[in-house]
C-alpha cells in the first residue's frame, strides 16, 4: 500500500505549456517536502510546505498544500526542457514517506 | 562544499557475499538517513539516525545494519546479500528533526547476483 499517492506517473508535453501534477493521501503529514532528482544523482529539495492551504511560488513552479494537510500540487507555468526530471513528494513523518513520483519530460 | 559522500558509486556482489556502504557529511547534521530505491517504487527508508549512538529501523530494514559512531559518519551493513536487495541506495542528512530539509548523496548502485 502506497500511503502517497503522486499522479501522473509519466508526463510528456511540449516546451511553453502548462502542467501540474499531484500528490495525494489519506494521512495528515506535519509537512510535505517536494524534491527533483536526475538521472544518476539524488533528490534535490525544491520547496517544503507546512501549513494547510500554503502556496509557495519558486520562479515558474507553484507549490500548493491542502487545507487538511493530506496532498498537495506543483504546477508549473511554460515548461522549459530544464524542468524534465522525476518529481517527487515525501511527507514528514519518520524521515520522509515518498510517493513514486512524476517522471516529467519537456519537449522542445 | 563535498556535502553527503557515498561510497562506492557501483557494485556487484554475489549472492551471500557482505559488504558495507559508506556515508559522510561535513555539514555537522544531527540527523542522518538511509533509503533505497527500486525501480518504479520511490525511495523507502532503511534506517536513520538522529545522533551518534542512536540508530532506529525505518520501514524496511530486514537484512540491513548500521551504526553511528560519529556525527559524520553512518555506514549500512549487508551481511548476506540477495538479489532482492538489488537497488540504488541513498545517504541523506539533515540538521535537527525530521521537518529539515534532507541533503542527498548521490547513490550506490548495488547489484546482487
Amino acid at each position: 500500500t502506497q500511503l502517497l499517492e503522486q499522479s501522473p506517473q509519466f508526463l510528456s508535453i511540449q516546451e511553453g505549456e502548462n502542467l501540474t501534477v499531484y500528490c495525494n493521501s489519506s494521512s495528515v503529514f506535519s509537512s510535505l517536502q517536494w524534491y527533483r532528482q536526475e538521472p544518476g544523482e539524488g533528490p534535490v529539495l525544491l520547496v517544503t510546505v507546512v501549513t494547510g492551504g500554503e502556496v509557495k511560488k519558486l520562479k515558474r513552479l507553484t507549490f500548493q498544500f491542502g487545507d487538511a494537510r493530506k496532498d498537495s500540487s506543483l504546477h508549473i507555468t511554460a515548461a522549459q526542457p530544464g524542468d524534465t526530471g522525476l518529481y517527487l513528494c515525501a511527507g514528514v513523518r519518520v524521515g520522509l514517506t515518498f510517493g513514486k513520483g512524476t517522471h516529467l519530460i519537456i519537449q522542445p | 562544499n563535498a556535502g553527503v559522500t557515498q561510497t562506492p558509486k557501483f557494485r556487484i556482489l554475489k549472492i551471500g557475499q557482505s559488504m558495507t556502504l559508506q556515508c559522510t557529511q561535513d555539514m555537522n547534521h544531527n540527523y542522518m538517513y538511509w533509503y533505497r530505491q527500486d525501480p518504479g517504487m520511490g525511495l523507502k527508508l532503511i534506517y536513520y539516525s538522529v545522533g551518534a549512538g542512536i540508530t532506529d529501523k525505518g520501514e524496511v530494514p530486514n537484512g540491513y545494519n548500521v551504526s553511528r559512531s560519529t556525527t559524520e559518519d553512518f555506514p549500512l551493513r549487508l551481511e548476506l546479500a540477495a538479489p532482492s536487495q538489488t537497488s540504488v541506495y541513498f545517504c541523506a542528512s539533515s540538521y535537527s528533526d525530521f521537518n529539515q530539509p534532507q541533503h542527498f548523496g548521490d547513490g550506490t548502485r548495488l547489484s546482487i547476483l
